[in-house]
């Protein structure tokens, strides 16, 4: 069965710190992996990446994918209270994608 | 890139009604997906609304439940019939956009049921 696994679930950190978020996959079809931040209802798109765009930076973000081990890592530098947020990752098997579990981020001034 | 609408944004409804959701895309796209998150979950797809044809529904879902129109490339709603306490969730539809293979959200609804 297709499954998208993050972690952590939860993590609290202080402004100014770096963190690093983490997604695996197993599909059987692997297309393409996207980051999200979902703050209240709607989930904001962050990245896409693929087998010929692998890495992705905006800013104090910036994410990784690595085919070989089937997971990508999601990077925030200098963490701001405004980042707190559940991230999520998705990846596309054929026409649609599944979702992880979220990694719920809370930053504190 | 498109802009996409929903609408109710919230609804407290009472149990074995039902409540038809609107989604609304500024441009024409192919595919547009209908998810639901529960309390505390990720999102789950409910299904691929197929334009002219009937919704694509997933696993635990089916069509009496969640029946689903997509009467042009712009436009669809999902229906959540005869709703119960456990219905009680964030509606979410989306679209993939035009650049590469995005996927992006309208701003939901937040579900109540009572």
């Amino acid at each position: 069965e297709d499954k998208v696994v993050q972690s952590p679930l939860s993590l609290v950190v202080h402004e100014g710190d770096t963190v690093t978020l983490n997604c695996s996959y197993e599909v059987t079809n692997f297309r393409s992996l996207l980051w999200y931040k979902q703050e209240k209802k709607a989930p904001t798109f962050l990245f896409m990446l693929t087998s010929s765009g692998i890495e992705k930076k905006s800013g104090r973000l910036s994410s990784i994918l690595d085919k070989k081990e089937l997971s990508s890592i999601l990077n925030i530098t200098a963490t701001q209270t405004g980042d707190s947020a559940i991230y999520l990752c998705a990846v596309e098997e054929s026409y649609k994608y599944i979702f992880g579990t979220g990694t719920r981020l809370k930053v504190l001034a | 890139s498109a802009v996409i609408s929903q609408k109710p944004s919230r609804d407290i409804c009472q149990r074995g009604t039902s409540l038809t959701i609107q989604c609304q895309v500024d441009s024409q796209v192919t595919m547009m997906f209908w998810y639901r998150q529960q309390p505390g979950q990720s999102l789950t797809l409910i299904a691929t609304a197929n334009q002219g044809s009937e919704a694509t529904y997933e696993s635990g879902f089916v069509i009496d439940k969640f029946p689903i129109s997509r009467p042009n490339l712009t436009f669809s709603t999902l229906t959540v019939s005869n709703m119960s306490p456990e219905d009680s969730s964030i509606y979410l539809c989306s679209f993939r956009g035009t650049e590469g293979l995005a996927q992006y959200f309208g701003p939901g609804t937040r579900l109540l049921v009572l």
